[in-house]
């Protein structure tokens, strides 16, 4: 069984700090692994990442793949409020996305 | 921009009830996924199809059952809702080869009373 754990489960930082959320997986078949920021309502896509050591970056977010070591960071400098999501983390293989619990953040101003 | 329409956003039904949840998207994407999401749970992958007659089991269709007579619609049905499958209940598309990961519709939360 595919297997995606995200840590931590949630976390409160003040606006302007440095959060690291860390996603480590087991999945047979990787083709890809995948951030979703989840507000309200639906979630949102992030970054899609299949190659090691390769930063993908959007404005104050990154994320890092490692696929020896078998896991994902998404960093995010410079909170604001409006980061206060759930982040999800995905891995794609056997041709359908496993999703982590997910880490929720919280950005007080 | 790619629409995925859940008929219902919120919806509350009786214990025993059949009760029927739609996605339809626009951008006749292959793939169609059913999930819920459970807090403490994550997403969890009921039902998905490749392509219009065909359906695959997730990891928990237990209690589930989908129809996907038209590319563009994929149906989730309760035939006899009971109190633990009150969830958010999402809808997703995508494409084969999952170039730009999938896209999610707003999502229905359904209560079983």
């Amino acid at each position: 069984e595919d297997k995606v754990v995200q840590s931590p489960l949630s976390l409160v930082v003040h606006e302007g700090d440095t959060v690291t959320l860390n996603c480590s997986y087991e999945v047979t078949n990787f083709r890809s692994l995948l951030w979703y920021k989840q507000e309200k309502k639906a979630p949102t896509f992030l970054f899609m990442l299949t190659s090691s050591g390769i930063e993908k970056k959007s404005g104050r977010l990154s994320s890092i793949l490692d696929k020896k070591e078998l896991f994902s960071i998404l960093n995010i400098t410079a909170t604001q409020t409006g980061d206060s999501a759930v982040y999800l983390c995905a891995v794609y293989g056997n041709n359908r996305l496993a999703f982590g619990k997910g880490n929720q953040v919280v950005v007080i101003p | 921009d790619v629409k995925v329409t859940q008929s219902s956003r919120y919806l509350v039904k009786r214990t025993g009830e059949k009760v029927f949840l739609e996605c339809v998207q626009d951008m006749d994407h292959e793939n169609m996924f059913w999930y819920r999401q459970d807090p403490g749970l994550g997403l969890r992958l009921i039902y998905f199809s490749y392509d219009v007659k065909m359906k695959e089991k997730g990891d928990i269709p237990e209690g589930y059952s989908v129809s996907r007579e038209k590319k563009e619609r994929f149906s989730l049905i309760l035939e006899s809702a009971s109190t633990n499958q009150t969830s958010m209940y999402l809808c997703a598309i995508g494409r084969n080869l999952l170039a730009y990961g999938y896209t999610f519709g707003s999502g229905t939360r359904l209560t079983v009373v």
